[in-house]
């Protein structure tokens, strides 16, 4: 089986711009959730959406949203960018189980400048 | 709201000395999760533990999980150069979202 894919890899954008983020889970993963990842804070939980529903959200700003479409693909937007965006996101998938293993995406690093 | 305490940040070792990393949640938990990152990587899944006092094994690698589910531990063996990377726990309490440390950064001296 394919692994999961996150588009793009890499995206410089500047401040005040607003980026969208897609991740494609494993076949057959109807849970995928988004993490930001930076060296001070660590992983941080973003939203977990299952069968095109937000199941969970993290403490994030309004500016973070996402979705899932009915293919389990999902897409995370960022408006309004500000500085301390800059992260590597990471989308994770799951078939859904809550208890379930969390199988990472390679991530996208994003550089707000 | 739940917190995962991970301890140390850093270790430096040297190749063949072992290692091992602690994890503290303010909370019970229903499982734990340990990952492991490569430098420039994304993580990947080590293993789940789920019962109280729970004690498993993958080759030089040892993970524990404490009577109370409120912390655990992963002690390598002899580490090796291939051992080098940041290990997370993460700790999920009923249907609430995983909550991952902050890991502790490895590096192996050859």
């Amino acid at each position: 089986k394919a692994g999961v894919t996150q588009t793009p890899r890499y995206l410089i954008k500047t401040r005040g711009q607003q980026v969208t983020l897609s991740c494609s889970p494993i076949s057959g993963h109807r849970s995928v959730s988004w993490y930001q990842q930076t060296p001070g804070q660590g992983l941080q939980f973003l939203f977990e959406y299952f069968s095109e529903t937000q199941r969970n959200k993290g403490n994030f700003p309004g500016r973070f949203s996402g979705r899932q479409f009915s293919n389990s693909r999902s897409e995370m937007n960022v408006s309004t960018l500000e500085l301390g965006d800059s992260a590597l996101y990471l989308c994770a998938s799951s078939t859904g189980d809550r208890q379930e293993t969390q199988y990472f995406g390679p991530g996208t690093r994003l550089l707000v400048l | 709201g739940q917190q995962v305490m991970q301890i140390p940040q850093y270790q430096h070792v040297q190749e063949g000395e072992d290692f091992t990393t602690y994890c503290n949640s303010s909370t019970t938990l229903s499982n734990i999760q340990w990952y492991k990152q490569r430098p420039g990587g994304h993580p990947v899944f080590l293993i789940q533990l789920v019962k109280s006092g729970e004690v498993k094994k993958q080759k030089r690698l040892t993970f524990q999980f404490g009577e109370a589910k409120k912390n655990s531990s992963l002690h390598i063996t002899a580490t090796q150069t291939t051992d080098v990377g940041t290990y997370f726990c993460a700790g999920r309490r009923g249907n609430t979202p995983l909550v991952f440390g902050k890991g502790t950064r490895l590096s192996v001296i050859a």
